[in-house]
């Protein structure tokens, strides 16, 4: 069964980058399946941020498309989030999760872990 | 992309069943086959409890049961129980690699 686990700082600057990593076990990043990034702003519901296939295509909320950078790192079995300029509005809790092998919906998650952009 | 409409909340006594809409447009729900529901406890990861509308993983209970008429999904939770109680969000395959989730439903078990 595979195992997510997020990390990253829980505090960053408006217009700085955020960055996090989800450390994957139990499957490799380099094999059949499809990694996504999810997020939840205070009080507010999901929405999807980005994903990436394998072999590196990847697929951007058009909302977020311009600042969003998802990456694999195949040495350390883990993918990243890179949202650039960030703002207030980007204070959520950031979920990863894998996409299911058809491609139609997210079977496993992380805990999550809340990113807070403040000055 | 707009986020699909669902009900704030809903509420029901336990044994009863609920249903959960879930409601896009022509270009999401209306065209792909492929709308899951999932049901987060706040503080906890989200988990998968339907996909590809009626579908459900290994281990979720047979009391989950989802439809699907024109833009609108359903998620049908019966006998209705305490650990039911959760936020419950569906989400839609929407083309092209991209996803799009429900604004959100609140269930209560009275």
């Amino acid at each position: 069964q595979v195992q997510l686990q997020e990390s990253g700082p829980g505090l960053v600057k408006p217009s700085e980058t955020l960055s996090l990593t989800c450390a994957v076990s139990g499957h490799s990043v380099s094999s059949a399946y499809y990694w996504a990034w999810i997020r939840q702003p205070p009080g507010k519901g999901l929405q999807w941020v980005g994903s990436i296939y394998q072999g590196g295509t990847t697929y951007y909320n058009p909302s977020l498309k311009s600042r969003l950078t998802i990456s694999v790192d195949t040495s350390k079995n883990t993918f990243s989030l890179k949202v650039t300029s960030v703002t207030a509005a980007d204070t959520a809790v950031y979920y990863c999760a894998t996409i299911a092998a058809s491609g139609t919906h997210f079977d496993y998650w992380g805990q999550g872990t809340l990113v807070t952009v403040s000055s | 992309q707009s986020a699909l409409t669902q009900p704030a909340s809903v509420s029901g006594s336990p044994g009863q069943s609920i249903t959960i809409s879930c409601t896009g447009t022509d270009s999401d729900v209306g065209v792909f086959n492929y709308v899951s529901w999932y049901q987060h406890h706040p503080g906890k990861a989200p988990q998968l409890v339907l996909y590809d509308v009626t579908k459900r993983p290994s281990g979720v209970s047979n009391r989950f049961s989802g439809s699907k008429w024109g833009n609108t999904a359903s998620l049908t939770i019966s006998g209705l129980q305490a650990e039911d109680e959760a936020d419950f969000y569906c989400s839609s395959y929407a083309g092209s690699g991209t996803y799009v989730f429900g604004t959100g439903t609140k269930v209560t078990v009275l």
